[in-house]
Formats: C-alpha cells, structure tokens, sequence
C-alpha cells in the first residue's frame, strides 16, 4: 500500500552544522505535508507545513523543501543545536482528515 | 504548553479495570483525534470527531469507546485491555475541513500500562 516513510531511521549532526532529514511519499494525490518534532516524554509539536503548490517553505532555522516530481519532502535545520535532538516525523494528507505518519528519524546532536 | 492537555499522564491498569482517558483543547477547534503510538510503529488513527460527531473509527476494537461531549473535551474509555494495548495515547485537536489542510495539535499523551 501506499505510505510515507523516512529515508535513514537515524541521523547523528555535529553542533552548529546544517541537517537535513528526508521523507518519500509514494501517493501522488497528497496535496498537504507536515513535519513534527517529537521530544522524550511529549507528543508531537507541529514544525512546518506545505501545500502541493508550493516547492519551498522558510520558517525560523527550519526550510521544508517539496519535490512532487520524485515524491520527496525534506526538512533542513539551520545552525543545529542541542535541543534539535528528537526524533523528526512527516506526514502527508490526502485531501481528507487523515494524516499518515512515516516511522520517525532520530535526530542526535553531538556537542 | 501545546494547548492540548491530557490526563493522566500515566496509568497503569490490569485487565479486569474500567479506566478513562481525558484531553482537553484551549485552541478554539473543532476537531479532535485520538492517536495511538506504540514503539518502532508509524502513529495509528484511532478516531476523529468533527464538530463533535464521529466521524472516523478506524477498525478499533470495542474495548475502546471514545466520547465526545463537546469541542473542547474527548475521552477515551477503557475496558478489558490486553496486554498489546499498552502504548502511548495521543490526542490531538485542529481545525475541523473536509480536506484537511490544516496542522493537528497533539497533547503529551498518557502512558498506558497493561497488566
């Protein structure tokens, strides 16, 4: 079936340096995407969002990148710092009310 | 603060117990979701309420009964669990749209703990 997934389950950045954590869609009808933050003991915290008209999206120190010809979403983080480290989360919406969540990519800030 | 709290945070409960589960929103939505998050998995749509009518229920079986009394609150009531029902359960809240272009809002979630 269809789903939304991340690329590496794992990404460990230096302190300072730029990240960048990959999703893959397959459904070529989702039109809405998010990214969410998931630190221990939370729940998840809306970052970004992106529609399917758009190819990028800025917010403070995070950029949402949509390649709807290779069905490729991307979330690049700025200047990473400690608190960066949690595991990231895409989903998608597929013009209803039900989002598909990927795996979730652990994120781990080295100092 | 995300705007959505839950209560409790924890709960541990045998399989024989009746507990409930409480989320309350301070966002002015009128949708609300329940979510379960177990390890290594992809969050599971449990149900969703639009204007408090539900209007999804995801193949959840009936030990789960959820409860929506208005906008702002939802529960999620619990009988004879088993043991694979021990997760994270994670409410969220949105605006309500039949396309759904608008981000949810999740809680911090309640730990649940089958024995």
């Amino acid at each position: 079936g269809e789903s939304v997934g991340l690329h590496l389950p794992t990404l460990s950045v230096q302190e300072g340096d730029n990240s960048i954590i990959n999703c893959a869609y397959s459904n070529s009808a989702s039109d809405y995407f998010i990214w969410y933050k998931q630190e221990s003991g939370k729940g998840p915290q809306f970052i970004i969002d992106i529609r399917s008209n758009m190819d990028k999206r800025q917010g403070q120190r995070v950029t949402v990148l949509l390649n709807k010809t290779v069905k490729h979403l991307s979330l690049q983080i700025a200047a990473t710092q400690p608190g960066d480290s949690a595991v990231y989360f895409c989903a998608e919406n597929k013009n209803d009310y039900k989002l598909s969540f990927g795996a979730g990519t652990t994120v781990t800030v080295r100092a | 603060e995300t705007g959505v709290t839950q209560t409790p945070r924890h709960l541990v409960m045998g399989m024989t117990n009746k507990k409930s589960l409480k989320c309350e929103q301070h966002l002015g939505h009128n949708a609300m979701y329940w979510y379960k998050q177990s390890a290594k998995k992809p969050l599971e749509l449990m149900f969703v309420y639009s204007l408090e009518e539900r209007v999804e229920n995801n193949s959840v079986p009936s030990r789960f009964s959820p409860e929506c009394p208005n906008s702002s609150h939802l529960f999620l009531h619990l009988h004879t669990l088993q043991p694979e029902d021990s997760a994270l359960y994670l409410c969220a809240s949105s605006q309500a749209s039949a396309g759904g272009e608008y981000p949810l809002h999740f809680g911090n979630g309640t730990r649940l703990t089958v024995t």
